[in-house]
């Protein structure tokens, strides 16, 4: 069946440089994308919200130059972390509804970030 | 005001009993839409339930079943003959307005720990 595929699911990086992070619709059209930041124990911040071919919609105190957000395609957005510091480090999840289908939300498998 | 309220932080259920996840909501759209997903410690998230504000009958898949009480604003899960598997976070969500509406409103979640 239809699933979003994220990657990667665990990356440590050094502070000061990007991340990519990437969700792959696979199956169906993601004309939407949710993107998630988790805390430990905590429950899911909505960050942004992409649609294909136009600018992302960002959550309020959420840094828009710093979370870069890419959705030029039907089957592809990214999250790009910038000039990442320690307390970026975090748990990253992204979903998109598949509208084909009524009230299914997939979720990409998530994506551990760890800043050093 | 919270939009969705799961007051239990955590709890411990013997296996092979059922085992209820309170979940109360509030909007004033007629309009709306209930989940539930699963998060175990890996990370991703799996759908388990949904019911639609219109739905006449209470959802149930497999072991899980959701009680609608719509007076009362509440979406308990409910899973019966816990399996030491059901271990994990549960999260209960509401989508309001349309169905062309996915983005989720999220609980803080409750830690269900099943014992053997």
């Amino acid at each position: 069946g239809a699933v979003v595929s994220q990657h990667p699911s665990r990356v440590i990086c050094k502070s000061g440089t990007s991340v990519k992070i990437e969700c792959r619709s696979l199956d169906f059209q993601a004309t939407t994308m949710f993107w998630y930041r988790q805390f430990p124990k905590k429950s899911l911040m909505l960050m942004a919200t992409s649609n294909e071919g136009s600018k992302a919609t960002y959550e309020q105190g959420v840094e828009k130059d710093k979370f870069l957000i890419n959705h030029a395609s039907l089957t592809l957005s990214t999250l790009t972390v910038t000039s990442a510091h320690p307390e970026d480090s975090s748990f990253y999840i992204c979903s998109a509804p598949d509208r084909a289908s009524g009230n299914t939300i997939y979720f990409g498998e998530g994506s551990w970030l760890t800043v050093v | 005001a919270q939009k969705i309220t799961q007051t239990q932080p955590g709890m411990f259920v013997q296996e092979k009993e059922a085992v209820t996840l309170d979940c109360t909501y509030d909007t004033s759209d007629p309009s709306y839409g209930l989940f539930w997903y699963k998060q175990p410690s890996s990370g991703e998230m799996i759908f388990l339930i949904y019911q639609g504000s219109y739905d006449q009958q209470n959802a149930t898949e497999g072991r899980y079943s959701l009680n609608f009480q719509k007076a009362r604003k509440s979406a308990n899960l409910v899973i019966s003959a816990s399996q030491l598997g059901d271990s994990a976070m549960y999260f209960c969500a509401m989508r309001e307005g349309r169905d062309s509406n996915y983005q989720l409103i999220w609980g803080a979640g409750t830690k269900l720990i099943i014992k053997p």
